[in-house]
């Protein structure tokens, strides 16, 4: 079983749907976890932590089910300039060196 | 605000020339720092990382060598390149420290191996 999952998409949804993704980890010593944002031919970027308690920035809800071992991000009001890869993180208590997920693909059209 | 540099943004180079791509950090004191690849269509790989200065470990064997002559200089070199070793290359830091930080990634160098 792979350490961090992600289901690759692509997610194709209208402008203003609501879209989530899920990713599950398999370390439960887990004890920081990210969402990235990656465009085509770029870097990753810092979307968000995520936070036990769940956390929101403006359209982007992620959370965090410690018991399922997965975390979620949410978008709302989706925009065509949402349309990205995007990337989990999971990060072993203690450690210097993250796990990334392999990315879920979203496309948001007109 | 910390800020990280990466060059050169493309290099086409031919088989069997030697690499050299440098990262720097501004703004912050003895960073963690990273090099990835990222292959055409595929996750991101570790190569390198580095919690202090002289301090190198690697993630997966390979042509390729790094080095971290100053706290917040993180240099990623071959002495010849293998056509396998075309990709996106991106460096990155995180705090010093401190586990569980996030990283933060330079632009990135997209290499092509002719």
């Amino acid at each position: 079983r792979k350490e961090v999952e992600q289901d690759p998409g692509p997610f194709n949804v209208p402008e203003g749907a609501t879209v989530a993704f899920n990713c599950t980890y398999s370390n439960s010593a887990s004890q920081s976890f990210f969402w990235y944002r990656q465009d085509c031919r770029k870097e990753p970027k810092l979307l968000m932590s995520v936070y036990s308690s769940g956390n929101e920035d403006g359209r982007f809800t992620a959370q965090l089910n410690r018991a399922s071992q997965y975390i979620s991000l949410l978008i709302r009001d989706s925009k065509l300039s949402d349309s990205a890869t995007y990337l989990c993180v999971v990060n072993q208590g203690g450690s210097y060196i993250p796990t990334f997920g392999r990315g879920t693909s979203l496309i948001v059209h007109p | 605000s910390q800020t990280i540099h990466q060059w050169p943004a493309t290099l086409v180079q031919p088989v069997g020339s030697p690499l050299s791509l440098e990262c720097t950090v501004e703004g912050t004191s003895n960073p963690n720092l990273y090099w990835y690849r990222q292959a055409a269509g595929r996750g991101l790989q570790l190569l390198f990382y580095s919690v202090g200065i002289g301090q190198i470990s690697s993630e997966v064997p390979q042509n390729l060598s790094a080095s971290r002559p100053q706290d917040r200089q993180f240099i990623l070199s071959s002495k010849k390149l293998l056509l396998s070793d075309s990709g996106f290359y991106l460096c990155a830091w995180s705090t010093g420290q401190i586990s569980n930080q996030p990283q933060h990634f330079g632009d990135g160098t997209r290499l092509s191996i002719l």
